[in-house]
């Protein structure tokens, strides 16, 4: 059965310090991948994801991930996070080959930001 | 303008009740979703909508009855709420219903039982 694991539950980091989450998903094919991010009392929010084609792929806010097929990781970077990055983030996965198969999430890893 | 709009946002109830969460989508999307938020934040789906048919139906108490009156709408009546029903509740909808297409969330239904 696929899964997909984040295997950070809380990470905190300074303000204006480099953020790297870590996702590896377990799947017979390279599946499709996202990331979303919840910010407190909101709902979820895509920020970037990956189909094919270039590894590293841009989102919003100035996030973006690298798929890296030989470790089967999709993880998150960001080069200077800001006080308003803190929220929970989760990591997707969704086979490639179409049909009702729902999007499966890891268990999310909780950011802090401190000044 | 709000995509994915679900009411009400937050709703206290007592075990043995039957309350209802309403969902719609103003995105023109042909599929949508009720996924469950537990304490932990683990995502979990509960069922999926296509054009007012039913195509996915997870592992959910049947006390859980979507209705899909149309398809940008997908209600969420819950019956004889238990203890163990607390959690957040998002409505989401995509375009279609392969499994590549993005999903956008709703913000969010805080259920508390008491």
């Amino acid at each position: 059965a696929q899964s997909v694991t984040q295997p950070d539950i809380h990470i905190t980091v300074s303000e204006g310090a480099s953020l790297e989450l870590r996702c590896n998903y377990s799947y017979g094919a390279t599946p499709y991948l996202f990331w979303y991010v919840q910010s407190p009392g909101q709902g979820l929010q895509l920020l970037l994801k990956y189909f094919s084609g270039d590894t590293l792929v841009q989102g919003i806010k100035g996030f973006e991930a690298e798929f890296k097929r030989s470790q089967s990781s999709f993880n998150l970077r960001k080069p200077s996070v800001h006080w308003s990055d803190a929220a929970e983030y989760f990591c997707a996965v969704a086979p490639p080959w179409g049909g009702n198969t729902p999007l499966v999430f890891g268990k999310g890893t909780r950011l802090s930001v401190i000044a | 303008d709000t995509a994915v709009s679900q009411t009400p946002k937050y709703l206290v109830t007592q075990m043995g009740n039957d309350k209802s969460i309403k969902c719609e989508q103003n995105l023109g999307h042909d599929t949508m979703y009720w996924y469950k938020q537990d304490s932990k934040k683990f995502l979990k789906i509960m069922f999926s909508y296509n054009n007012k048919e039913l195509i996915i139906n997870e592992t959910v108490p049947n006390r859980f009855s979507p209705k899909s009156p149309d398809k940008a709408h997908l209600n969420l009546h819950i019956n004889s709420l238990e203890l163990g029903d607390s959690a957040v509740y998002f409505c989401a909808s995509s375009l279609s219903q392969g499994s590549g297409n993005t999903i956008y969330f709703g913000e969010g239904s805080w259920l508390t039982v008491v």
